[in-house]
């Protein structure tokens, strides 16, 4: 079991950028979850979905920010343009029964928007 | 109102202490799940214990155990005989309607550091 994978691991872009982070959940799992960490607001749900299909999206900050699921293996967060703002700690996630229904993070990508 | 609430920001306990982590939560829903979570500084959540509302017993899992206490709406962690691997944010959330709900509701977390 290779846990959630998330990638990159850093980004580091310049304001007004596009920034396409990935999430390949575990196998067999149906939902998946993408928060933003921050020191401000903590940890914030942005949107998630079950069987590909996305089920609420009202975490989502703004436009400028989308997210696609187009198989059950793979899911991008797209901010587009990126703002100094948007730095924080993006973590996906996916529902794992063995865990009691709680969440399998991967291990986040630490965006800076410079 | 918070849903869950975490009163320590931060602790320092000495290393092979025991350490109690509080967290009290706010639900109606008969039916729910607590969990705790672990961030070390390099950044991974790691899950660490689940309880259920209809759960008899505490959970346990290893050096960890959550003190269950229904009536007054708590799960407080407890880790027995702490270690400098221990320093982290810990972080209490809910899952409340477990057949039709899927979000988590976080704590603000608390910070543990563990003195040698």
């Amino acid at each position: 079991d290779a846990g959630v994978i998330q990638s990159p691991r850093h980004e580091v872009t310049e304001m007004g950028q596009e920034v396409t982070l990935r999430c390949k959940p575990i196998s067999g799992h149906d939902y998946l979850f993408w928060y933003r960490q921050t020191m401000m607001r903590g940890l914030e749900l942005l949107i998630y979905f079950n069987n590909n299909v996305p089920i609420d999206d009202s975490g989502m900050p703004e436009d400028r920010f989308s997210a696609k699921m187009p198989n059950a293996s793979f899911s991008t967060l797209k901010i587009q343009p990126s703002e100094p703002r948007d730095s924080a700690v993006y973590f996906c996630a996916s529902l794992g029964r063995r865990t009691n229904y709680g969440y399998t993070f991967g291990s986040g990508t630490r965006l800076t928007v410079v | 109102a918070q849903k869950i609430t975490q009163t320590q920001p931060g602790m320092f306990v000495q290393e092979k202490e025991a350490v109690t982590l509080d967290c009290t939560y706010d639900t109606s829903d008969p039916s729910y799940g607590l969990f705790w979570y672990k961030q070390p500084s390099s950044g991974e959540m790691i899950f660490l214990i689940y309880q259920g509302s209809y759960d008899q017993q505490n959970a346990t899992e290893g050096r960890y155990s959550l003190n269950f206490q229904k009536a007054r709406k708590s799960a407080n962690l407890v880790i027995s005989a702490s270690q400098l691997g221990d320093s982290a944010m810990y972080f209490c959330a809910m899952r409340e309607g477990l057949d039709s709900n899927y979000q988590l509701i976080w704590g603000a977390g608390t910070k543990l550091i563990i003195k040698p």
